[in-house]
């Protein structure tokens, strides 16, 4: 079975600092892990995926993620960030060699807080 | 493209009733995929369909079901209603043809709250 963990509830970063937010996941073959972000009352929004190829993943506003096999991780991370970049963070993973391969486990959300 | 749409934003029902919601996917997308999303529980993934067909389900009763018409739109119902049931109902849509590596694109969500 896939899961997918966030270990932090809620990230608090100065604007201008980098930050990052975990996640770490299991899956039995090679995973395919997404990043979302979610805005008060709204859907979520796409952020970054990776597939295969190069570790080091670039998304929308800025976000990259790295994926690492060994430590079977994908952290978010963001060079410097805004006070607009507060949001829900979710990572999310499919298992491609599973049955059920559409199938995409959430983790439980980071709460991402920027501080003036 | 328009987005991904969903009706009725929000909701108010009392226990017992029931509820049908609403999903319209991307233009040329065909699996919708539908999560729960709760303060407690998290996104928690009800049931997917492509091609009028069910082809995952989560670990929900079968209060909750769903069906997929033939141009891609989906609805889901959930009948005899429970407090617990107040949540979030997203629903996702993708290209569904792809080896699991496709993005899901998500509506904006419908708010049901059971009274």
């Amino acid at each position: 079975a896939q899961s997918v963990a966030q270990p932090e509830d809620q990230v608090n970063v100065a604007e201008g600092n980098p930050l990052t937010v975990k996640c770490t996941y299991s899956v039995s073959g090679n995973p395919y892990l997404f990043w979302y972000v979610q805005y008060p009352n709204r859907g979520l929004q796409f952020l970054l995926k990776y597939i295969t190829g190069d570790n080091l993943v670039k998304g929308s506003y800025g976000f990259e993620a790295e994926f690492n096999k060994s430590q079977t991780s994908f952290h978010l991370k963001k060079p410097s960030a805004l006070v607009s970049d507060s949001a829900l963070y979710f990572c999310a993973v499919r298992d491609p060699s599973s049955r059920g391969y559409q199938k995409v486990t959430f983790g439980t959300g980071t709460k991402l807080q920027v501080i003036p | 493209k328009a987005g991904v749409t969903q009706t009725p934003r929000y909701l108010i029902k009392t226990r017992g009733q029931q509820v049908t919601l609403s999903c319209s996917p991307i233009s040329g997308h065909r699996s919708v995929s539908w999560y729960q999303q709760t303060p407690g529980q998290g996104l928690q993934f009800l049931f997917e369909y492509f091609s009028e067909t069910q082809r995952n389900k989560g670990n929900f009763p079968g209060r909750f079901s769903g069906r997929q018409f033939s141009n891609s739109r989906s609805e889901m119902n959930v009948s005899t209603l429970e407090l617990g049931d107040s949540a979030l109902y997203l629903c996702a849509s993708s290209l569904g043809q792809g080896a699991g590596g496709e993005t899901q694109y998500f509506g904006p969500g419908t708010r049901l709250l059971v009274l």
